[in-house]
């Protein structure tokens, strides 16, 4: 079933400009991750945190994670054309990976 | 090699039919995945191979039927399949499965496209 809620649902920018994408879920977790996928192929692992780290960085992505709130945002910073993608988070609560709704991302060139 | 494959990339078959989705990964991973994705919603997930063995299962219809050959090969037998089956069929690997003390990011397949007739 799904863990994980995302919002916005779509977002559009112009390139050049931050993305940032949220997602809430249910349960306790050991870790959330988050995927991107283009276009109905495979999904591809972008980064992934811990339940007891707060922010991961990795290039222009930023990562934040509030174990309090279960929340969780993803900073897509300097966006490229190449970014548009739909972006799931995924949670680890021990029993298999759950993903969110996901956000579709448009970037204008 | 950091790929899963997955045959075939289409797939058009009867309800009536008996056909097989297949799936392979040379990475030395011991957990194998299979998930189901309809249009413009997320993966859900189906079955998990834990070292060749099913460790969790969904709640999956009996008409789908996962299979373990060896380390490197998951298949996902279709039977009596319906037209609501239609979706894209994922699957991923991993070092280890989900649970453990150290955590490692799945490996997706580029799926296969199912339509039910």
């Amino acid at each position: 079933s799904q863990q994980g809620e995302e919002d916005p649902q779509a977002l559009s920018i112009q390139e050049g400009e931050n993305a940032t994408m949220n997602c809430s879920y249910k349960t306790s977790i050991n870790n959330l991750q988050w995927y991107r996928q283009n276009s109905g192929r495979g999904l591809v692992h972008l980064i992934l945190i811990r339940s007891n780290e707060r922010e991961k960085h990795s290039g222009r992505l930023r990562v934040t994670l509030d174990t309090s709130k279960k929340s969780s945002s993803l900073l897509i910073t300097a966006s490229r054309a190449a970014d548009t993608a739909s972006y799931f988070c995924a949670t680890d609560a021990g029993e298999g990976m759950r993903f969110g709704a996901g956000t579709r991302l448009t970037v204008k060139p | 090699d950091t790929e899963v494959t997955q045959t075939p990339k289409h797939l058009v078959m009867g309800m009536t039919n008996k056909k097989s989705l297949k799936c392979e990964q040379h990475m030395g991973h011991r957990a194998m995945y299979w998930y189901k994705q309809k249009a413009k919603k997320p993966p859900e997930l189906m079955f998990v191979y834990s070292y060749e063995k099913l460790s969790i299962n969904e709640s999956v219809p009996s008409r789908f039927s996962p299979e373990c050959p060896n380390s490197s090969l998951l298949n996902l037998h279709l039977h009596a399949l319906q037209p609501e089956d239609s979706a894209l069929y994922l699957c991923a690997s991993s070092q280890a499965p989900v649970g453990g003390e150290r955590v490692y990011e799945q490996y997706f397949g580029p799926g296969t496209r199912l339509t039910v007739t």
